[in-house]
Order: structure tokens, then C-alpha cells, then sequence
């Protein structure tokens, strides 16, 4: 079936430093890749996502790469704020008709230290 | 509101007690889900519901786990006799439909934090 790994955390980080946390997935087909933010206390935000192959998605200074030849979506930011300090979970749908059922990676925590 | 709604936020029970956790979608989307997350297990799904229906049951760990919804609007998750490992954050999503390679995103609730004692 469909399945993410990513990065084992903690990761930390100085505030102003460059984030990559690394995802790669295993695949039937080519279906729609997320990256979810959990912030301390609070449910799983959508933060970006990409629906095709080369599709890059972005939001909030975020991005990541649907990379079909390295079956890679890794999430990256150029400066990051202590504001990004979250679990971030990569995800695609399970394979087949219905596609809806979430898989999730294990998450990796990032913490921003001024 | 505008997004998933979950109650009751917290709800700490004695082992062998039924409990019951609340999930108010957003308003028009018709795919519901039902995930827990817990320390050793990281996000597991449950449940999904489109409209009142439940096609996909396979998550549920147990018998003691059961979920219903009603009026294509709110759903519940009901636990019966409760055990220490049902100890874990519920999480419930939805989104616009629920099909087409996930196209459509999941909006999550703030979850219900379960502590079983």
C-alpha cells in the first residue's frame, strides 16, 4: 500500500536557519501529497499540498516539490521563526477507489530557538 | 464556526466507563473522518463516513469502538468499556467528498484528549 517516511525528529533550529525535513513516499499511482502542521494543543492544520507530478506547493515562506523520479516531497523554508516551532506530518491518501483514508509519516518535531 | 469542531476538548474516565466524543464538521462537506493519535502509534485512521454511511470501518480497533452520524452533519465516536490503551488524542476531519485520490484536503479538529485511568 501507499506509505510516507520521514525524518526522524527532534529538529532544532535557530531562528533565521534553513529547514528541510526530508519525505519520501511509496505509491500507486500518482495521487495528491500533503504536508500537515500540528501546533502545540491544536489538530492538524493543512500547510501545503501538490496534486501532480513537478506541482511545487507553498504557503507561509513553506515549500515542497512533487518529485515523481526520487518519489520525494521534502518540505523546505529558507528563514525560519520560532512561530514555526510544530509537528510536521507528510501524508498521502491509501490507495484505491476511495482514496480518502489519510497515511500519515510519524511526524518530526521542529523547534525554533531565538 | 468556520472549521471541525470536537468535544468535549479533554476527557479524563475510569477504566470500564463508556464515553462518547462529538464531531461538528464544516458546514457542506460530506466526507467525515475519525483518526487517533497516540504516542507509540503515531496517526491511525478509524473511521470514514460519506454522508450518513460508514463504507470503510477497517480502522476501528475494537468492537468496543463504534461511530455513527446523523443528518450528513455530526458524528460520534463511542468507546464502551474502556481500557488504558484507548488512551490518545481522537482526531476528526472532513473535507468537500471524500474520493478522487485525496484531492480534496481534510480539515482537522482540535481533537479530544482521552486519559483513561
Amino acid at each position: 500500500g501507499n506509505s510516507v517516511t520521514q525524518m526522524e525528529g527532534p529538529v532544532t533550529l535557530s531562528e533565521e536557519a534553513f529547514l528541510t525535513i526530508n519525505c519520501t513516499y511509496t505509491a500507486t499511482g500518482y495521487p495528491s501529497l500533503f504536508w500537515y502542521v500540528q501546533y502545540p494543543g491544536e489538530g492538524l492544520q493543512l500547510l501545503l499540498k501538490a496534486t501532480k507530478a513537478d506541482d511545487k506547493g507553498s504557503n507561509k515562506g513553506f515549500e515542497a516539490t512533487y518529485r515523481k523520479e526520487t518519489t520525494s516531497f521534502h518540505l523546505e523554508k529558507g528563514s525560519v521563526q520560532v512561530s514555526d516551532s510544530a509537528v510536521y506530518f507528510c501524508a498521502l491518501p491509501a490507495p484505491g477507489a476511495g482514496s480518502y483514508q489519510l497515511t500519515f509519516g510519524k511526524g518530526t518535531k521542529l523547534s525554533v530557538i531565538p | 464556526g468556520a472549521g471541525v469542531s470536537q468535544s468535549p476538548s479533554n476527557k479524563v474516565t475510569e477504566k470500564g466507563k463508556d464515553v462518547e466524543l462529538r464531531c461538528d464538521p464544516i458546514s457542506g462537506h460530506t466526507a467525515l473522518y475519525w483518526y487517533r493519535q497516540s504516542l507509540g502509534q503515531g496517526l491511525e485512521f478509524l473511521i470514514y463516513f460519506q454522508g450518513n454511511s460508514a463504507p470503510d470501518k477497517s480502522g476501528l480497533p475494537s468492537d468496543r469502538f463504534s461511530a455513527e452520524r446523523t443528518g450528513g452533519s455530526v458524528s460520534t465516536l463511542t468507546i464502551q468499556r474502556t481500557q488504558q490503551e484507548d488512551s490518545a488524542v481522537y482526531l476528526c476531519a472532513s473535507s468537500l467528498e471524500g474520493g478522487g485520490q485525496g484531492n480534496q484536503p481534510q480539515h482537522f479538529g482540535d481533537g479530544t484528549r482521552l486519559s483513561i485511568l
